[in-house]
């Protein structure tokens, strides 16, 4: 089946650091990925939709300058989190839709995020 | 995008049938229902999906009445390994449409 990679699985940053997580779609290719991101005992929410060849659209509250997002080719997302902070520590999570069944995603493994 | 509501929590036992509910009353023609499987500190995984009336495949059974205002998601004879938050969508085939997740189900399932 279709699989989505994320990397890395966790990382720990100190305060005012960038953080990458990429999100590759491994046999198919998406011109389209979303990025969650998600606190502990709680849903998933949309921070982005990232689209290849043009730039991402930001859910309301999610600043598009801490949240750099890139998708460069047709199966990598790039999300980088610009001067972290603790407050920014969660577990983000991409996904990507495998074809014309648009409901029909598939999820990375997601990334846990520590800002220290 | 239709707006999903599931019971916050199910504690069952390992062996028995779990059946949880899942009420869209606003869902939309071109709509389908999709379950999706969430386990700690792991993205969500595919379940199953459907549009009317019933679909099985090898984890489970998901069954949608006439009016497609509601959905259940059934897993027969569930092990421990079946604790996980469980979340129903709604939304359309349209490609580029985010999926937007609510509460979900926690369930977790005892020895």
């Amino acid at each position: 089946g279709a699989v989505v990679s994320q990397h890395p699985s966790w990382v720990i940053c100190k305060s005012g650091t960038s953080v990458k997580i990429e999100c590759r779609s491994l046999d198919f290719q998406a011109t389209t990925m979303f990025w969650y991101r998600q606190f502990p005992k709680q849903s998933l929410m949309l921070m982005a939709t990232s689209n290849e060849g043009s730039k991402a659209t930001y859910e309301q509250g999610v600043e598009k300058d801490k949240f750099l997002i890139n998708h460069a080719s047709l199966t990598l997302s790039t999300l980088t989190v610009t001067s972290a902070h603790p407050e920014d520590s969660s577990f983000y999570i991409c996904s990507a839709p495998t074809g014309s069944k648009n409901t029909e995603a598939f999820f990375g493994q997601g990334t846990r995020l520590t800002v220290v | 995008l239709a707006k999903t509501t599931q019971p916050i929590s199910m504690d069952s036992y390992e062996g028995q049938e779990v059946n949880i509910t899942c009420s869209h009353n606003n869902i939309a023609t071109n709509d389908y229902i999709t379950w999706y499987q969430q386990f700690p500190s792991q993205g969500p995984r595919f379940i199953i999906q459907g549009y009317k009336t019933k679909v099985t495949n090898e984890v489970a059974s998901l069954f949608i009445p006439a009016d497609r205002k509601s959905s259940t998601l059934s897993l027969p004879r569930v092990s421990l390994s079946d604790t996980a938050v469980y979340y129903c969508l709604v939304g359309d085939q349209q490609a580029g449409t985010a999926l937007i997740f609510g509460k979900g189900t926690t369930l977790s399932v005892s020895s």
